[in-house]
């Protein structure tokens, strides 16, 4: 079955530790994307691409960095800059054909949660 | 700023109906999505609405006013298996989403 698989489902890091969230996808989707999901808010964009080797900062990519060396994998790390890093993390692709209809699919999500 | 507001949480009653809103100010409209989110999983997509109007979908319907920036998500049937949260998201000028904070929907027997 098409979908996509992120890993771990939780994940710990400690100060000054930089952590790396996996995200695979095999929809054959162009367009990947990386949110942030705290209580009572909704979805941040931290990165996103539209094509491998290219990526764009969302509205909260500080502390944060990604990579494209697949079209199938879309990897994000947080690193020791972000502060506060504990959230839900969702990635989610699309056909990247960048009409208003394009719908969203995501993965299951990565629980990050500071020791 | 760009705004998407819904109601935090809403009670309902196992086989009766409940109306979710979403009111909506952005830069533009390129369309508004629905997604439905069970706690800890991913979201996943209900409805896209452009063009004014309802569009229904077996015991989900969506309702769009671009006029007043609203939306509505009526769930029908109520079933225990609805109780999740529901996030609006708006396609802005740019093509660009913004998401509202969802809304926790509870299920009673």
């Amino acid at each position: 079955d098409g979908g996509i698989t992120q890993s771990p489902k939780y994940l710990f890091r400690k100060e000054g530790q930089n952590v790396t969230l996996s995200c695979e996808q095999n929809l054959n989707h162009d367009a990947m994307y990386w949110y942030r999901q705290d209580p009572g808010q909704g979805l941040r964009l931290i990165y996103y691409s539209q094509i491998v080797n290219d990526f764009q900062k969302g509205d909260i990519a500080e502390g944060y960095s990604v990579s494209r060396e697949k079209k199938e994998s879309f990897p994000l790390t947080v690193t020791s800059a972000q502060k506060n890093p504990t959230a839900f993390y969702l990635c989610a692709s699309s056909t990247g054909r960048g009409q208003g209809y394009e719908k969203l699919f995501f993965g299951s999500g990565t629980q990050l949660s500071v020791l | 700023g760009q705004n998407i507001d819904q109601p935090t949480e809403m009670t309902a009653t196992e086989g009766a109906i409940v109306q979710i809103n979403c009111t909506y100010q952005t830069s533009g409209f390129n369309g508004l999505f629905w997604y439905q989110q069970h706690a800890g999983e991913a979201p996943t997509f209900l409805s896209y609405n452009v063009l004014d109007g309802l569009e229904e979908k077996g015991r989900f319907s969506s309702f769009l006013s671009r006029s007043k920036g609203y939306s509505y998500l009526l769930l029908k049937e109520l079933q225990m298996k609805d109780s999740a949260s529901y996030l609006c998201a708006v396609r802005d000028r740019d093509y660009q989403l913004i998401w509202g904070a969802g809304t926790k929907l509870i299920i009673k027997p």
